[in-house]
């Protein structure tokens, strides 16, 4: 089945270190985007992705880094500059077609990252 | 700038009744899609309904359909026969054709109660 997976579910981390939250996608989709959520907000865009080895900031992009070396991978690191990293994070995938079915986000079903 | 505002952070409706979420946008563009999305106690989020600017008819998915007024920049859900399982956030959405950015409201929680 085609969809976006995340890893880990869950993520525990000490402060002062980076940890890195996996998403793939083999929907074959040209852009990722990585969102942060907080309780009962709405989705803050962190990086997005139009293209292999391609990335632009979002509205929230300090203290994370990303990469796109492959078009079905968007790590995303959450670096120890981020000063309040517990929070949800969700990946999301779209085609970029036009006039097509599928040009709506898709997305995975998130990490929960905790810092102890 | 592309903004999208949900003015209703909370609403609760009674099992089998309607409800109508309300969610304006701002864009100077001319041909774009709008969304909405939910998010159920589970966090993923799934698509409930789209609509792409330049269609005048409203998009309808079974139990949901919206009212798009393009001249007001307005984009509202209407759930018909509401569910216990409609209990989730809604969040609005759009993006331009060139698909750069998605652009989300604040959502809106939606409570069914039995």
């Amino acid at each position: 089945d085609g969809g976006i997976t995340q890893s880990p579910k869950y993520l525990f981390r000490k402060e002062g270190q980076n940890v890195t939250l996996s998403c793939e996608q083999n929907l074959n989709h040209d852009a990722m985007y990585w969102y942060r959520q907080d309780p009962g907000q709405g989705l803050r865009l962190i990086y997005y992705s139009q293209i292999v080895n391609d990335f632009q900031k979002g509205d929230i992009a300090e203290g994370y880094s990303v990469s796109r070396e492959k078009k079905e991978s968007f790590p995303l690191t959450v670096t120890s500059a981020q000063k309040n990293p517990t929070a949800f994070y969700l990946c999301a995938s779209s085609s970029r077609s036009q006039g097509q079915g599928d040009n709506e986000q898709f997305f995975g079903p998130g990490t929960r990252l905790t810092v102890l | 700038a592309q903004t999208v505002t949900q003015s209703q952070p909370e609403m609760s409706v009674q099992e089998a009744e309607t409800v109508t979420l309300s969610c304006t946008y701002d864009t100077s563009e001319n041909n774009y899609y709008l969304f909405w999305y939910k998010q159920p106690p589970s966090r993923q989020m799934i698509l409930v309904i789209r609509q792409e600017a330049y269609k005048q008819q409203n998009a309808t998915e079974n139990r949901f359909s919206v009212n798009f007024q393009k001249a007001a920049k307005s984009f509202s859900l209407k759930i018909s026969d509401s569910q216990l399982g409609d209990t989730a956030m809604y969040f609005c959405a759009f993006t331009l054709y060139n698909f750069n950015k998605f652009y989300f409201g604040s959502g809106t929680k939606l409570n069914v109660k039995p």
